[in-house]
């Protein structure tokens, strides 16, 4: 499967500061990567889809504004939480779409917003 | 409103015998369904995908996928506990991949040595 790497892993940040985290393809050229949220004991939640050199489509709910997604080439997405606070705290966890359907995850990112 | 459905668990199994884990899904049109493993603190890493009514096995792992029933299953022969994990069940919708995955909650499954 295709390999993906996520940084940083794990951020702690005041509130009202924003945090970058980065998505990379390793060994695949990523045309769609998709961002995840995932908080405790709870289920993986698509936040938005990330389209190479367009805009992202986001879920219901999720606020452009606030999560900022730039898929500038092939290997990297960003997600950037802007003024970040305690209830954004959660994990973060990108993936690709390889082939049609099958998608690959990152590590996760592991953000806590004090 | 797409769902997915799973039992929370914890489900738990003895080592060497086979865990059965169930999921069930509202969208009708859904084409690909995955299994997932998360193991704590770490992402989802895949296990399975199955496209067609049946059987598939690789390995220990076989999913079965009844699409008239909306309804897609794992089984873990002669599980270990390394085999300890959360099991997610996630469906494609009718678009395609390029749409995302919708998960359920995960089952716990516990394997007792």
């Amino acid at each position: 499967g295709a390999v993906v790497s996520q940084h940083p892993s794990r951020v702690i940040c005041k509130s009202g500061t924003s945090v970058k985290i980065e998505c990379r393809s390793l060994d695949f050229q990523a045309t769609t990567m998709f961002w995840y949220r995932q908080f405790p004991k709870q289920s993986l939640m698509l936040m938005a889809t990330s389209n190479e050199g367009s805009k992202a489509t986001y879920e219901q709910g999720v606020e452009k504004d606030k999560f900022l997604i730039n898929h500038a080439s092939l290997t990297l997405s960003t997600l950037t939480v802007t003024s970040a606070h305690p209830e954004d705290s959660s994990f973060y966890i990108c993936s690709l779409l390889a082939g049609l359907n099958t998608q690959y995850f990152g590590p996760g990112t592991r953000l806590t917003v004090l | 409103q797409k769902e997915v459905e799973q039992n929370s668990g914890p489900l738990s199994v003895p080592e060497g015998a086979i865990a059965s884990l169930n999921c069930t899904y509202s969208d009708r049109g859904s084409q690909s369904f995955f299994w997932y493993r998360q193991y704590s603190g770490k992402s989802p890493e895949l296990i399975m995908f199955i496209y067609s009514n049946g059987d598939k096995e690789d390995g220990r792992f076989t999913a079965q996928l009844n699409k008239a029933s909306q309804y897609v299953s794992l089984l873990i022969r002669d599980s270990q506990p390394s085999d300890s994990a959360t099991y997610l069940c996630a469906v494609n919708p009718p678009g395609g991949g390029a749409d995302g995955l919708t998960f359920g909650k995960g089952t716990h499954l516990i394997i007792q040595p």
